[in-house]
């Protein structure tokens, strides 16, 4: 069974960097599908923010591309995002994700609510 | 790319039968069949519903179906259950290897 679970810090202050990492179990990274990041700011909707494949080949959503870094880790074990510099608009809850190569998602983490704040 | 457009809300009693339409152009819904629905209940991860339009992951009942019409997806619900009360999100690839979604559709059982 494919799992995925989101780490990180759930405060970051203005204009630092949001830093969260994505574990993956039961399936392994280098196999294949893309991996990615979606947030959803707390009451509004889904927002893509970026996929990676196991090769290292990145796809950002525009409005955020300047900020954005997805990688994968060597392990192949767990994948990354950052974002820099944040404001309070950054504040959501992050998931990572499973997608195919038809861009659907079939297996999520559970969520991090990360909030921008000082 | 703008976010697809959805209804915010849709209802229906337990039984009856619930369309949610997800409008977009003829660069995303309408250009291809990367279409996907994903129900979230509250507090919950979004879970997939539909792909590819028309297909449903295993697990999914079969009261869950969907279709295309030019720039327009849809989401039906047939034979409405308590349990169907979520979120609803539909996404489409972009093209350039983008992927849009829409606003979200609070549906209500009745």
């Amino acid at each position: 069974q494919v799992q995925l679970q989101e780490s990180g810090p759930g405060l970051v202050k203005p204009s630092e960097t949001l830093s969260l990492t994505c574990a993956v179990s039961g399936y392994s990274i280098s196999s294949g599908y893309y991996w990615g990041w979606i947030r959803q700011p707390p009451g509004k909707g889904l927002e893509w923010i970026g996929n990676i494949y196991h090769s290292g080949n990145t796809f950002y959503n525009p409005s955020l591309k300047s900020r954005v870094t997805i990688s994968v880790d060597t392990s192949k074990t767990q994948f990354s995002l950052r974002l820099t510099p944040v404001t309070a608009a950054d504040t959501a809850v992050y998931y990572c994700a499973r997608y195919s190569n038809t861009w659907r998602a079939d297996y999520w983490g559970q969520g991090t609510l990360v909030t921008v704040s000082s | 790319q703008s976010a697809l457009t959805q209804p915010p809300s849709a209802s229906g009693s337990p039984g009856q039968s619930v369309t949610i339409s997800c409008t977009g152009t003829s660069s995303d819904v309408g250009g291809y069949n990367s279409v996907s629905w994903y129900q979230q209940h509250p507090g919950k991860a979004p879970k997939l519903m539909i792909y590819e339009v028309t297909k449903r992951p295993s697990g999914v009942p079969d009261r869950f179906s969907g279709s295309k019409s030019g720039n327009t997806a849809s989401l039906t619900v047939s034979g409405l259950q308590a349990e169907d009360e979520a979120d609803y999100y539909c996404s489409s690839y972009a093209g350039s290897n983008n992927l849009v979604f829409g606003g979200g559709t609070k549906l209500t059982v009745l």
